[in-house]
């Protein structure tokens, strides 16, 4: 069946643009979670989405970044006022619930460069 | 807080050698480990999940074994082959609801 999707694959921003990442999870799938990865950090938990409760948000940067999911499905990562160190790669994850017994699969990312 | 850890930070093998990749992590208390693979450019392909009640798990040449007593867990590749070739990464579920990972194995098999 069909992986996690995200759109953009890459996007090139200006400095103190806004914008919006997209991840499409696995059909099914009830936790999704975004994930950053860059030269300096690695890879970095974000934030965490589980059915209609309320989001894990503890690894977000700043208040700058957001994110909601609308129906338990399709999620959208907004980061405001973008500045040059948010220059990563986005990662989306989803899994079938959460909990030890289930893997996370990863979407093939957007690679965001601001200018 | 969970801290990851991953050695070598790279390694170079001919083909058809055996090699093992290391993970140690600080906080015994976890709820799984997974194996990933990332070919440049890409993002990351699950290898293995082990649950924490688990010692091992398998998947073709590959196979991974969980210490968690020992806060350690190593990834063995049988027969290793150019294709094997990629950034190899762990990464620790403390939660439900996040994975902490390594700076990753860069692998590069010759052939």
């Amino acid at each position: 069946g069909a992986g996690v999707s995200q759109s953009p694959s890459n996007k090139v921003t200006e400095k103190g643009k806004d914008v919006e990442l997209r991840c499409d999870p696995i059909s099914g799938h009830t936790a999704l979670y975004w994930y950053r990865q860059s030269l300096g950090q690695g890879l970095e938990f974000l934030i965490y989405f589980q059915g209609n409760s309320a989001p894990d948000k503890s690894g977000l940067p700043s208040d700058r970044f957001s994110a909601e999911r609308t129906g338990g499905s399709v999620s959208t990562l907004t980061i405001q006022r973008t500045q040059q160190e948010d220059s990563a790669v986005y990662l989306c994850a989803s899994s079938p619930r959460t909990g030890g017994a289930y893997e996370q699969y990863f979407g093939p990312g957007t690679r965001l460069t601001v200018t | 807080k969970q801290e990851v850890t991953q050695i070598p930070a790279a390694l170079s093998v001919p083909e058809g050698e055996n090699l093992v990749l290391n993970c140690s992590f600080t906080d015994s208390a976890i709820y799984n480990l997974q194996w990933f693979r990332q070919d440049p450019g890409k993002g990351l392909t699950s290898l293995l999940l082990i649950q924490s009640s688990q010692r091992e798990q398998t998947s073709g040449r590959l196979n991974a074994s969980l210490d968690k007593s020992s806060g350690r867990s190593t990834l063995y590749i049988a027969a290793s082959q150019p294709g094997d070739s990629a950034t190899y990464l762990c990464a620790v579920g403390s939660s439900a609801r996040q994975l902490t990972f390594g700076s990753g194995t860069q692998l590069t098999v010759l052939p």
